[in-house]
């Protein structure tokens, strides 16, 4: 069956310190992979995404993901977190091949101490 | 084009009444989903449909739940009797061809009381 699963549903962390949030999917074929970010009070909003080539992807706000083909992972990391990235942070997974419904994960809530 | 387009912003109704909510995709794009975002169940979908035709909708919790999609520009989720546990936030989101990368409308919230 297809699934996403985050295995942190709630990170707390101080200003500067690194970010890794853990994405582990089941999808048959070739799968799209997504980082969305939900900021208090508001919608998902893209973060990042990865659909083919090199496995490092760099998005927005100086987040990025490494997609491990052989661990099944997708996950997402920053060196040094802000204050302002305090929000929810969803893993997603799509087929590649064709347009089908994405499958979200629980959701990580990120909340970073100033 | 102005993104995924939800009406109303905010609900309050009375338990018991119709509430409907409403969503226009993204035009062009051929798959549209209904989510509804609570903190005990966190993100759930729905609800999805596929050029106009529902495909999935094993997420609708009750009966009193129905969506429609009458074209390819707008849809409807229908809660009838609503009740105070489906207060939550409900997103429409849209994607299309072959890259899945589903773009959400920013939501309505729906309180019953």
């Amino acid at each position: 069956a297809q699934s996403v699963s985050q295995h942190n549903h709630h990170v707390i962390l101080s200003e500067a310190a690194s970010l890794e949030l853990g994405c582990n999917y089941s999808y048959g074929g070739t799968v799209n992979l997504f980082w969305y970010v939900q900021y208090p009070g508001q919608h998902l909003q893209l973060l990042l995404k990865y659909f083919s080539g090199d496995p490092l992807v760099k998005g927005i706000k100086g987040f990025e993901a490494e997609f491990i083909k052989s661990k099944f992972s997708f996950n997402l990391r920053k060196p040094s977190v802000q204050w302002s990235d305090t929000a929810e942070y969803f893993c997603a997974a799509g087929s590649y091949s064709s347009a089908s419904k994405i499958i979200f994960g629980s959701g990580t809530r990120l909340s970073i101490r100033p | 084009d102005a993104g995924v387009i939800q009406s109303p912003r905010h609900e309050v109704t009375e338990m018991g009444q119709e509430v409907t909510l409403r969503c226009k995709p993204i035009s062009g794009h051929d798959y549209l989903f209904w989510y509804r975002q609570t903190m005990m169940r966190g993100l759930e979908l729905l609800i999805y449909f596929n050029n106009n035709v529902p495909i999935d909708d094993s997420g609708m919790p009750e009966d009193r739940f129905s969506a429609k999609m009458p074209n390819a520009s707008f849809s409807t989720l229908k809660i009838q009797p609503s009740e105070p546990r489906d207060s939550a936030v409900y997103f429409c989101a849209s994607s299309g061809g072959t890259r899945n990368e589903a773009f959400f409308g920013q939501g309505t919230r729906l309180t019953v009381v």
